[in-house]
């Protein structure tokens, strides 16, 4: 069975442009996570969709946004780069909402020049 | 705070036990997570904890939980060199806002032969 898969695997961008990534979850997951890992640090929570619906944020501003579609696969927008959004962009699935266990996917590496 | 603590840094020897540890913040969080991640990849679920348990163990991998002073270990029997990676202790919050993994900032295992 596959697992989660993300796409692209790598991006470079310039400041001020605009990025879409992309994750579909695991077959049968309904719910879709995203997070953010800057060089040295953990994972920090951006979003929870469940069900086309979003379902939590975290501490993020107004240019990142997401959207999950009926087939459940998922989309990450960050618009006008910073520098400092260069990071590893991870999606997790998990079968429901709730306290299911997320499984990620290899991520997404974005670079902001 | 909302800081999950681990320490930072750890090596063995090729055949030694690996005990990684970690403090959490949240004790109602039902569920405490570890991860890993070897170098440019995403994250791989190693293995979880109910919070009504206070051991678990999985093939070379013991988790001890002491809810009392919100205490995590992983116990890795018979380190290889394949081990070497960066293990994140990882606790859920679930709330109305959603569900979220709150991550410590990771503890690199470094393993010699």
């Amino acid at each position: 069975d596959a697992g989660v898969t993300q796409s692209p695997t790598h991006l470079i961008k310039t400041r001020g442009q605009q990025v879409t990534l992309r994750c579909s979850p695991i077959s049968g997951h309904k719910s879709v996570s995203w997070y953010q890992q800057v060089l040295g640090q953990g994972p920090q929570f951006i979003f929870q969709y469940y069900e086309k619906e979003e379902r939590g944020r975290g501490n993020f501003p107004d240019r990142f946004s997401a959207r999950q579609f009926p087939n459940y696969s998922s989309e990450l927008n960050v618009n006008a780069l910073l520098l400092g959004d260069s990071a590893l962009y991870l999606c997790a699935s998990s079968p429901a909402f709730g306290t299911d266990t997320q499984y990620f996917g290899p991520g997404t590496r974005l670079t902001v020049l | 705070g909302e800081d999950v603590e681990q320490s930072l840094f750890l090596s063995v020897r090729e055949g030694d036990s690996s005990v990684i540890n970690c403090t959490y913040t949240d004790s109602s969080s039902t569920y405490l997570y570890w991860y890993k991640q070897e170098p440019g990849a995403g994250l791989q679920l190693l293995t979880y904890i109910f919070s009504n348990m206070d051991m678990k163990q999985d093939q070379r991998l013991t988790v001890l939980l002491n809810k009392k002073d919100k205490h995590l270990s992983l116990r890795i029997a018979d380190t290889q060199t394949g081990d070497s990676a960066i293990y994140f202790c990882a606790e859920i919050h679930f709330n109305q806002a959603g569900t979220a993994l709150i991550f410590g900032k990771g503890t690199t295992l470094s393993v010699s032969s």
